[in-house]
């Protein structure tokens, strides 16, 4: 089974709509932290956000927003009025801890957004 | 300034070579990885190092074999090269074990 599971592998919206980009976990830890990473068609990955299990506030940066939800297990990323500049790859990560002092980040398979003019 | 940068961007080889991808960050992080993308753009981890130490070793080939000299390099190094190798490599550090990863740029690796 999927840690990570991203079921939308490709979103195609026209500019100005808004768009939401699902990420649902699986996990028995009670304490892990979520990401999300943006690659554009260049190929960089590009760092967006970082949530710890225990803050499950929601959060605006601009057009982005997040919402983070325990008890669906979802961290679920929302643009608003898409541009093309945010066509790209974008993945969902979860770190969890190893037992050994660490912890292993497990990315989903990501969601292929396109954005039309 | 690159904060994670790693070369060759680009490395093109016959099967059966050994090739090495290094990676250096100057964020004083002390964690760093390597991460595969295959032609999926499915990303895995194959291995951590926290502070020159091996943390993370993933189901990865003997094959592969990192090498961190100090904090700030990762080097990978990859023996008898195989079709199947073929894939975008991606360095990356962070802060701690458990905080953001920044990448860098891929090294893009094509066996023939």
């Amino acid at each position: 089974a999927q840690k990570v599971t991203q079921a939308q592998t490709e979103i195609s919206v026209v500019e100005k709509e808004d768009v939401t980009l699902d990420c649902v976990y699986e996990t028995r830890d009670t304490t892990y932290y979520l990401f999300w990473y943006k690659q554009p068609p260049s190929g960089e990955l590009v760092f967006l956000i970082r949530r710890n299990s225990f803050d499950e506030q929601n959060e605006i940066s601009g057009r982005y927003s997040w919402n983070f939800q325990k008890s669906t297990s979802s961290f679920n990323f929302t643009i608003t009025a898409s541009q093309v500049v945010d066509s790209a790859v974008y993945f969902c990560a979860l770190s969890e801890a190893t037992g050994r002092g660490s912890y292993i980040p497990t990315f989903g398979r990501g969601t292929s957004l396109i954005v039309h003019p | 300034d690159t904060a994670v940068s790693q070369t060759p961007k680009y490395l093109v080889t016959q099967m059966g070579n050994d090739k090495s991808i290094k990676c250096e960050q100057n964020l004083g992080h002390d964690t760093m990885y390597w991460y595969k993308q295959d032609s999926k753009k499915f990303l895995k981890i194959m291995f951590s190092y926290n502070n020159k130490e091996l943390i993370i070793n993933e189901t990865v080939p003997n094959r592969f074999s990192p090498k961190s000299p100090d904090k700030a390099h990762l080097n990978l190094h990859i023996n008898s090269l195989e079709l199947g190798d073929s894939a975008v490599y991606f360095c990356a550090s962070s802060y701690r074990v458990n905080t953001e990863a920044f990448f860098g740029q891929g090294t893009r690796l094509t066996v023939v």
